[in-house]
């Protein structure tokens, strides 16, 4: 079955400790999206990348990085320098175009 | 940069009434739209999208109606149901790029 997968689910991090989230598709989507969701809020745009091995940044980018080495697969990590990285995380991908974005299920990171 | 806004927070409706959720965009350039659903722990849901070549659009149960004159989109859904309680997002795709630029969402209760 086609679609795009989040891992882990949930994920503990000690402060101070840096932590890839992995989001891979198998939907041959161009474009991919990593969002960051706090409770009560809308989906804030961290980066995207529109094709392999280009990416930007999007509105808080920040503490965070990411690759996109293969058109399936784009990591997010979150570094030791995002002050405030407890949240939902959702990755997206989609066409080039108006088509809409699929997601995934997300992962849900706590920093303890 | 956009923004996609929402006149509504929380929305409670009884079971079998209609449902209208409003969203205002402030890009009339913006040529694509979509509706999301999500529920708790979950990825965000498509449920319908629309061009703006069009006011209007349905599918089951749900209608999408754009007024690009005032830089309105709302979702109707009809005979609404327990099944339909969860956030509803609505979603822009701006015209410099491949980006979506979502709203804060609006929380829709059925109550039994």
């Amino acid at each position: 079955d086609g679609g795009i997968t989040q891992s882990p689910k949930y994920l503990f991090r000690k402060e101070g400790q840096n932590v890839t989230l992995s989001c891979e598709q198998n939907l041959n989507h161009d474009a991919m999206y990593w969002y960051r969701q706090d409770p009560g809020q809308g989906l804030r745009l961290i980066y995207y990348s529109q094709i392999v091995n280009d990416f930007q940044k999007g509105d808080i980018a920040e503490g965070y990085s990411v690759s996109r080495e293969k058109k399936e697969s784009f990591p997010l990590t979150v570094t030791s320098a995002q002050k405030n990285p407890t949240a939902f995380y959702l990755c997206a991908s989609c066409f080039w175009g108006n088509t809409e974005a699929f997601f995934g299920q997300g992962t849900r990171l706590t920093v303890v | 940069g956009e923004s996609v806004g929402l006149h509504l927070p929380t929305l409670s409706v009884q079971e079998g009434d209609n449902s209208i959720i409003n969203c205002a965009y402030s890009n009339s350039a913006s040529d694509y739209f979509i509706w999301y659903k999500q529920e708790s722990g979950k990825g965000p849901q498509f449920i319908i999208d629309i061009r703006s070549n069009m006011d209007k659009r349905q599918g089951q149960r749900v209608t999408v109606l754009l007024n690009k004159t005032v830089k309105h989109l709302s979702l109707q859904i009809a005979a609404t149901q327990p099944g339909d309680s969860a956030v509803y997002f609505c979603a822009e795709k701006g015209d410099t790029g491949n980006q979506f630029y979502f709203g804060t969402g609006t929380s829709l209760t059925v109550i039994p």
